[in-house]
């Protein structure tokens, strides 16, 4: 069965601090790993990763893959109250380019 | 603007009532998606469809029905079969089927209530 794994599940930080999301899987057919930022309703697009080792990074975002060890990271630099939200990471897989989604990472930041 | 609509944003039914939930797109993607997200289960595949008048069973099809009669629209059923249907429904659209990126675009959400 194909599974998505995220951890933490929820995690408290204070603006400034730097967090690592996890993300790991295992899915038949791997294609691509996508990251989400979830506030309060539509989850929005953040990076979509395809070979290992290659970082994405957009401003204090920064996300990596290691497709032998299966997992990508998600970091945050210097944290604002800002960047409060639900953490997704899903896995497109297979012909019919499915994704799987891990139950995402809710990520609290107090100023 | 380009974008994913989805209607009613808040919706209250009885148990025992079908409720259709609405869903257009106008970004000429293929495939469209729905999805259901409770607290701490993160999204769930309902059904997809990749092609118009063609549509395939998700992770959690049982309850549902959905139909795809034009490219824009994707309109999805809970029936009063669904369990629990208390929920937030989520709506995607991609182009096309996924594509080489499987990046999805979300439309804002519909809350179900049932009471």
């Amino acid at each position: 069965e194909d599974k998505v794994v995220q951890s933490p599940l929820s995690l408290v930080v204070h603006e400034g601090d730097t967090v690592t999301l996890n993300c790991s899987y295992e899915v038949t057919n791997f294609r691509s790993l996508l990251w989400y930022k979830q506030e309060k309703k539509a989850p929005t697009f953040l990076f979509m990763l395809t070979s290992s080792g290659i970082e994405k990074k957009s401003g204090r975002l920064s996300s990596i893959l290691d497709k032998k060890e299966l997992f990508s990271i998600l970091n945050i630099t210097a944290t604002q109250t800002g960047d409060s939200a639900v953490y997704l990471c899903a896995v497109v897989r297979g012909s019919n380019y499915k994704l799987t989604f891990g139950k995402g990472t809710l990520l609290t930041v107090n100023p | 603007d380009g974008g994913i609509t989805q209607s009613p944003k808040y919706l209250f039914r009885k148990e025992g009532q079908n409720v259709t939930l609405s869903c257009e797109q106008n970004l000429n993607h293929d495939a469209m998606y729905w999805y259901r997200q409770d607290p701490g289960q993160g999204l769930r595949l309902i059904y997809y469809s990749q092609i118009v008048n063609d549509f395939q069973k998700g992770d959690i099809a049982e309850g549902y029905s959905v139909s795809r009669e034009k490219k824009e629209s994707f309109p999805l059923t809970v029936t009063s079969a669904q369990k629990n249907p208390t929920a937030f429904y989520l709506c995607a659209s991609s182009m096309p089927s996924g594509g080489p990126t499987g990046e999805l675009f979300f439309g804002e959400g519909s809350r179900l209530t049932v009471l």
